[in-house]
């Protein structure tokens, strides 16, 4: 399995909503990342966590919180988030933070808050 | 001054052009190199890593000039399905990989 699986794919909530995104990888990467990308736009990062352990975060607002329940997971919760937090959500993975590799990234989750 | 600088473009070239991408990177403490290909409302994916000494896959050679801080991808004989946007990419110690803002390619027949 060489992928990095996120859900969902489409996210439609109101400005008062909590709602989580998933990501998943089973190729045994023990780094996994946010990255926030708008539109005409590079990937921006938000969070690093290596070994399941939160290593960077990129002074994203609170209203973000990562979690990291195991090496294959990553999950984005979002609370109280603001119109111009819609963009394309990527999560990514790599065999280790330290070593420089390139990354694999899911095929995003499309967040739109209205 | 950002990171990572890419010429955004766009480059409009004819099937059959060769066409190159340079990219400039401010950090010393950068130590690998890679450029992405990203299509329209996809998510970034590999195309290659760059090496000092130079590196080719088929139509696509990459280059880094560690001196200059600077980094480059070739593409020979452009194909429509090239057609899409490149993103260098830079891994900087103690942080993360860092994209440039990408170049638009647009291959027409």
């Amino acid at each position: 399995d060489t992928e990095v699986t996120q859900t969902p794919k489409h996210l439609v909530m109101g400005m008062t909503n909590k709602k989580s995104l998933k990501c998943e990888q089973h190729m045994g990467h023990r780094a996994m990342y946010w990255y926030k990308q708008k539109a005409k736009k590079p990937p921006e990062l938000m969070f690093v966590y290596s070994y399941e352990k939160l290593s960077i975060n990129e002074s994203v607002p609170s209203r973000f919180s990562p979690e990291c329940p195991n090496s294959s997971l990553l999950n984005l919760h979002l609370h109280a988030l603001q119109p111009e937090d819609s963009a394309l959500y990527l999560c990514a993975s790599s065999q280790d933070r330290g070593q420089g590799g390139g990354y694999t990234f899911g095929s995003g989750t499309r967040l739109t808050v209205v | 001054r950002k990171e990572v600088e890419q010429d955004p473009g766009p480059f409009n070239v004819p099937e059959g052009a060769t066409v190159a991408f340079n990219c400039t990177y401010s950090n010393s403490a950068s130590q690998s190199f890679f450029w992405y290909r990203q299509d329209c409302r996809k998510e970034p994916k590999l195309l290659m890593s760059v090496y000092s000494s130079g590196n080719e896959d088929g139509r696509f050679t990459a280059q880094l000039n560690r001196a200059s801080q600077y980094i480059s991808l070739l593409i020979r004989d452009s194909k429509l399905s090239d057609s899409a946007t490149y993103l260098c990419a830079v891994n900087i110690i103690g942080t993360a990989l860092i994209f440039g803002k990408g170049t638009t390619l647009s291959v027409s027949s």
